[in-house]
């Protein structure tokens, strides 16, 4: 089946500090790679994606980039914000699973001034 | 621009007591989800919905039931809720399941059975 494993939180860091969130997933199929963000009291919005090997999605100073011969695609930031803390979701979406989101089980991050 | 909305944001019920939850969305798309959301287990899809009129179970449906009876709008329904069914709930839309598009998350209703 289908499954994404995300490292588990909280992340603690401080303002300016490099931030990585590591993301591994296993597919039936050839999967396309989200990273969702879920800010305090808000509902998940799509941060960035990757849609075939190699490529580099990226948004708001966030990059990922599809890894398929690790089978990976992990977030990193050069210099996170006070911001950017929140819950950070890696997905996958496959063809043959009617394209259903799969989702990881979420690192919360805490960024400190 | 609302996006997508639902109602209510918080709930609290007794074991055995039902509940409808309403997800409306604005952008006229044609997919619609529910999912619920549990500490450290990520989103799992309870229901989701291809179009007006459509309904099809997703990965943990088992205790709810759906409709879809006007496109902008998806119901949850748990008919004799259960602590088990404590839970953060969302609702999404796209407009279209291919692989380019992204799905619209509202803000999430938090239920509480006790």
């Amino acid at each position: 089946g289908n499954s994404v494993t995300q490292m588990e939180g909280p992340v603690t860091l401080s303002e300016e500090a490099f931030l990585t969130i590591n993301c591994t997933y296993t597919a039936t199929g050839y999967p396309s790679l989200f990273w969702y963000v879920q800010y305090p009291g808000e509902g998940l919005q799509l941060l960035l994606k990757a849609t075939k090997a190699d490529d580099k999605g990226s948004n708001k100073g966030f990059e990922a980039t599809y890894r398929k011969e690790t089978t990976s695609f992990h977030l990193e930031k050069g210099s996170v914000q006070v911001s950017d803390s929140a819950v950070y979701f890696c997905a996958l979406k496959v063809k043959a699973a009617g394209n259903k989101l799969t989702f990881g089980g979420g690192t919360r991050v805490l960024v400190k001034p | 621009n609302a996006g997508v909305t639902q109602t209510p944001k918080f709930r609290v019920l007794k074991t055995g007591q039902s509940m409808t939850l309403l997800c409306a969305q604005d952008m006229n798309h044609e997919y619609m989800y529910w999912y619920r959301q549990d500490p450290g287990m990520g989103l799992r899809l309870i229901h989701y919905s291809v179009g007006e009129g459509t309904t099809a179970k997703g990965e943990v449906p088992d205790g709810y039931n759906v409709s879809r009876l006007k496109k902008q709008n998806f119901l949850l329904g748990l008919e004799s809720a259960a602590p088990s069914q404590t839970s953060v709930y969302f609702c999404a839309s796209s407009y279209d399941s291919l692989l380019a598009y992204e799905q619209y998350f509202g803000p999430g209703t938090r239920l509480t059975v006790t």
